[in-house]
């Protein structure tokens, strides 16, 4: 059964760097698609990008400047970078792994609050 | 990029009844990839239904998903206590890859 684990700081400073990472168990990053995705409080999901195996990515474009995504295989983690946040980057942040052919998420962490705020 | 509306925004009903949920894209989603999850409140999503119509892994045989093109549904046939949660929905395509609906809340009548 593969499960994912996020962790991190649970506050940041406004124009900070947010930096998360998702650990992973009973599966590899070496394999498959994952992704980051987040959930203001009270609203809906949105997907922040994934990395592949190949190490290669995709961001939305709406966080891409901002945005960076990074595997460590040897860890059999992956990690979420988001800089310059604001209070509109207070969400609860989940990481995911890609089912299928990569077109949806079958496994998610149990997500992490992170607030910004100073 | 692919805007997914959900109606009802609210689905009141109770325990046995069929619940119909509605998710259309502002543009036909290739390949039927489209994804419905529930989500129960202080719990992430779980995948139910992937590319239109196929059922994940455990997901009990109530919850039905069809449609294609830009119109789709899930279908709840009867009602158990622990249906009532939130209902996404999901398509892979054009940048950005992954857009979701807004989410449709089944509650108690």
């Amino acid at each position: 059964q593969v499960q994912l684990q996020e962790s991190g700081p649970g506050l940041v400073k406004p124009s900070e760097t947010l930096s998360l990472t998702c650990t992973v168990s009973g599966g590899s990053v070496s394999t498959n698609y994952w992704s980051w995705i987040r959930q203001p409080p009270g609203k809906g999901l949105e997907w922040i990008g994934y990395i592949y195996y190949s190490g290669s990515t995709n961001y939305n474009p709406s966080l891409k400047s901002r945005v960076t995504i990074s595997a460590d295989t040897s860890k059999n983690q992956f990690s979420l970078n988001l800089s310059s946040v604001t209070a509109a980057d207070t969400a609860v942040y989940y990481c995911a792994r890609h089912g299928g052919f990569g077109e949806n998420f079958d496994y998610w962490g149990r997500g992490i609050l992170v607030s910004v705020s100073s | 990029e692919v805007v997914l509306t959900q109606s009802p925004g609210t689905l009141s009903l109770s325990p046995g009844e069929r619940a119909t949920l509605s998710c259309r894209a502002s543009q036909s989603v290739s390949g039927s990839y489209l994804a419905w999850y529930q989500q129960k409140p202080g719990q992430a999503p779980r995948l139910l239904i992937y590319d239109a119509s196929n059922r994940a892994s455990g997901v009990p045989d109530r919850f039905s998903g069809s449609g294609s093109g830009t119109d789709f549904t899930l279908t709840i046939s009867r009602l158990e206590p622990e249906d009532f949660a939130v209902y996404y929905c999901q398509q892979y395509g054009s940048s950005p890859q992954f857009t979701f609906g807004p989410g449709t809340k089944v509650d108690l009548k």
